[in-house]
């Protein structure tokens, strides 16, 4: 069975600065796919970036990026240029790809305050 | 886009009376799930569907079950609430062939309190 581990339960981030947020996993799988789910107030949750395991080169969406570490199982989320709209509890998320279903693996979700 | 609406927002209900929760999507997805968040915990998954009429369980089904009669609509019950059933239930639907662009599609979640 997979786990994800979110370590960090809350982080403030001031406008404009960055923040990172860890996430590790553990797996038998050797391809796999990771995901960073956000979760505004609305409650509605938004894709927020994707990664294959077998891509060496980490994703980028705008502001945000990560920084994947497959020998370590770390899959880690940087949010540039903070903006209030961040304001969100973000989810780490598993998903083997040998599942045709979509279930995925959920973290504990780190909650980020954008402060101005 | 996917439309995934949950009938309630909000409920409230006692102990020991059966709740549905009910959950509609507009894009003839084949999937769909019910999750359930806690804080310090995430989402953990309660049921599954992957077509009309099946079922699969997920991590946490004990005291919930599902009914899945037509393609769009998905439901969760609780035969008898208890107030460890207190949450927030999130439903969410995806397509065989498009899991990795366009995994789960999420409603906007019922907080369920159980007095």
């Amino acid at each position: 069975a997979q786990t994800v581990t979110q370590s960090q339960p809350e982080m403030s981030v001031q406008e404009a600065e960055t923040v990172t947020l860890s996430c590790t996993y553990d797996t038998s799988e050797n391809n796999y796919y990771l995901f960073w789910y956000k979760q505004p107030p609305s409650r509605q949750m938004i894709l927020v970036i994707r990664q294959e395991a077998y891509k060496q080169q980490n994703a980028t969406e705008n502001r945000f990026s990560v920084n994947f570490q497959k020998a370590a199982k770390s899959f880690s989320l940087k949010i540039s240029d903070s903006q209030l709209g961040d304001t969100a509890m973000y989810f780490c998320a598993f998903m083997t790809t040998t599942d045709s279903w979509g279930k995925l693996q959920f973290g504990a979700g780190t909650q980020v305050v954008v402060t101005p | 886009d996917v439309k995934v609406t949950q009938s309630s927002r909000y409920l409230v209900k006692r102990t020991g009376e059966k709740v549905f929760l009910e959950c509609v999507q507009d894009m003839d997805h084949e999937n769909m799930f019910w999750y359930r968040q806690d804080p310090g915990l995430g989402l953990r998954l309660i049921y599954f569907s992957y077509d009309v009429k099946m079922k699969e369980k997920g991590d946490i089904p004990e005291g919930y079950s599902v009914s899945r009669e037509k393609k769009e609509r998905f439901s969760l019950i609780l035969e008898s609430a208890s107030t460890n059933q207190t949450s927030m239930y999130l439903c969410a639907s995806s397509q065989p062939g498009q899991l990795w662009y366009s995994p789960l599609h999420f409603g906007n979640g019922t907080r369920l309190t159980v007095t």
